[in-house]
């Protein structure tokens, strides 16, 4: 069965660094052209695009957060990472991980997303 | 960046209607198009990718249309287990945008 699941701290405080996990299974990370990325969403607001990493190890990140994000993978473990630094409560919000399949493909599954406050 | 626009931002509709939804694009995305669906406290769901190709499970009731830059969602006849939000997404180019959303509410 394919899966992602997504962990992480629930609250971050100003200026930390969250890192997020996506656990995920059913399928491989070392197919070139499977991906998986980080989708997020603030509270009542719209769905923000991240990162992606591909299986050959490119990455590719969102141009306005480029310089705060690092996407790695660990194909032993299945895990894909997300690290967000200099956090700020304009970043809280829910953290989703999604599977794409091919190099121009949507996102065909999705974790059930992981709640990130930012607050002191 | 492609910006993706989505018209109405609200639809208030009865069970059994027929629903619109619009989805632009500020440049070409070609036939990269894709269609979620999104109910509260859940993740997104994939509907419609590639414009037209339902995602395995989706109902027939569901359909995709359009190119280049105008594209449309339709749902035939709206169940209860349609009201959502809906967004579509462009994956033609980077960074990977979604639109803003259209909620779709009982009348």
């Amino acid at each position: 069965q394919n899966t992602l699941k997504e962990s992480g701290p629930a609250l971050v405080r100003p200026r930390q660094t969250l890192t997020l996990t996506c656990s995920f299974s059913g399928f491989s990370l070392l197919t070139t052209q499977v991906a998986v990325g980080w989708i997020r969403q603030p509270p009542g607001e719209a769905l923000e695009w991240l990162a992606l990493i591909y299986g050959d190890d490119t990455k590719v990140y969102s141009p306005s957060l480029r310089s705060r994000l690092t996407i790695t993978r660990d194909t032993s473990s299945n895990q894909v990472v997300l690290t967000m630094t200099h956090m700020d409560p304009v970043d809280t919000g829910t953290y989703f991980c999604a599977r794409s399949l091919l190099l121009a493909s949507p996102f065909d599954l999705w974790g059930q997303g992981t709640t990130v406050t930012v607050s002191s | 960046e492609i910006v993706m626009t989505q018209s109405p931002a609200t639809l208030s509709v009865s069970p059994g209607e027929r629903v619109t939804l619009s989805c632009r694009a500020s440049e070409s995305v070609k036939s990269n198009l894709a269609w979620y669906q999104q109910k509260p406290g859940q993740a997104p769901r994939l509907l419609i990718y590639y414009t037209s190709i339902r995602a395995t499970g989706v109902p027939g009731r569901f359909s995709g249309s359009g190119s280049g830059t105008e594209f449309t969602l339709a749902i035939s006849s709206l169940q209860s287990d349609d009201f959502a939000v809906y967004y579509c997404q462009q994956y033609d180019d980077w960074p990977r945008t979604f639109g803003l959303g259209t909620k779709v509410e009982i009348k």
